[in-house]
């Protein structure tokens, strides 16, 4: 059973602080990385992807891939009350469905 | 350049009918994905599909539900004899290809009464 782990949180942050969002998965054949945010009452909105070990910046963003130790991360800089969210890790290899986390609460506090 | 799009936004039916959720995915994508979701809960899948293939149905339920995704026209969720269990949120979302990104449509939001 592929699995994609991730703590629930809630996780608070003040504003402008830098927010860390961590993801472990279990299958080490998967290939593609994303991070979906999801607001209460709507659909998860992709905000970043990533494929390669290292890093990926994206404006505040930054995802993190460590094939090597399974391990996917999410960096929000000078975060915001508006990125007050529930962040949902996924991971997909190839012809396979996209496996998705519980996801994390993020509470940014003005 | 549309998203993906879901309809109806809202359906309600009545206990014993049937339900269908449509998605059409973004243009050029052949590659579409449902999950359900109930209140603070997480996403889950349900079906994969390719046009005209299904790819992985690990996640659908036995009995009532079924999906396909034709050459022409957008992919149908199709559950029969819906019961209360069945009100939730259901996302379809989609891809270009096995690789690709999955972008998510606005999701129906079933009610059985």
């Amino acid at each position: 059973q592929k699995e994609v782990e991730q703590n629930s949180g809630p996780l608070s942050v003040p504003e402008g602080a830098i927010a860390s969002l961590n993801c472990t998965y279990s299958d080490r054949g998967s290939q593609s990385f994303f991070w979906y945010r999801q607001y209460s009452g709507k659909s998860p909105e992709l905000i970043m992807f990533i494929y390669s070990n290292g890093d990926k910046e994206d404006g505040r963003f930054t995802a993190q891939l460590n094939k090597a130790s399974q391990y996917v991360s999410l960096l929000i800089r000078d975060s915001q009350p508006s990125d007050s969210a529930t962040y949902l890790c996924a991971v997909k290899e190839g012809y396979q469905k996209v496996t998705f986390g519980i996801g994390t609460k993020l509470q940014v506090i003005p | 350049n549309a998203g993906v799009m879901q309809n109806p936004r809202h359906l309600v039916r009545r206990r014993g009918q049937e339900a269908r959720l449509r998605c059409s995915p973004m243009k050029g994508h052949s590659h579409v994905y449902w999950y359900r979701q109930l209140p603070e809960e997480g996403l889950k899948f349900m079906v994969y599909l390719q046009k005209e293939n299904i790819i992985d149905e690990s996640g659908m339920p036995k009995e009532r539900f079924s999906a396909e995704f034709p050459k022409e026209g957008p992919s149908i969720l199709r559950i029969q004899q819906v019961v209360r269990g069945d009100s939730a949120a259901y996302f379809c979302a989609s891809s270009s290809g096995p690789r690709g990104e999955a972008f998510f449509g606005q999701g129906t939001r079933l009610t059985v009464v």
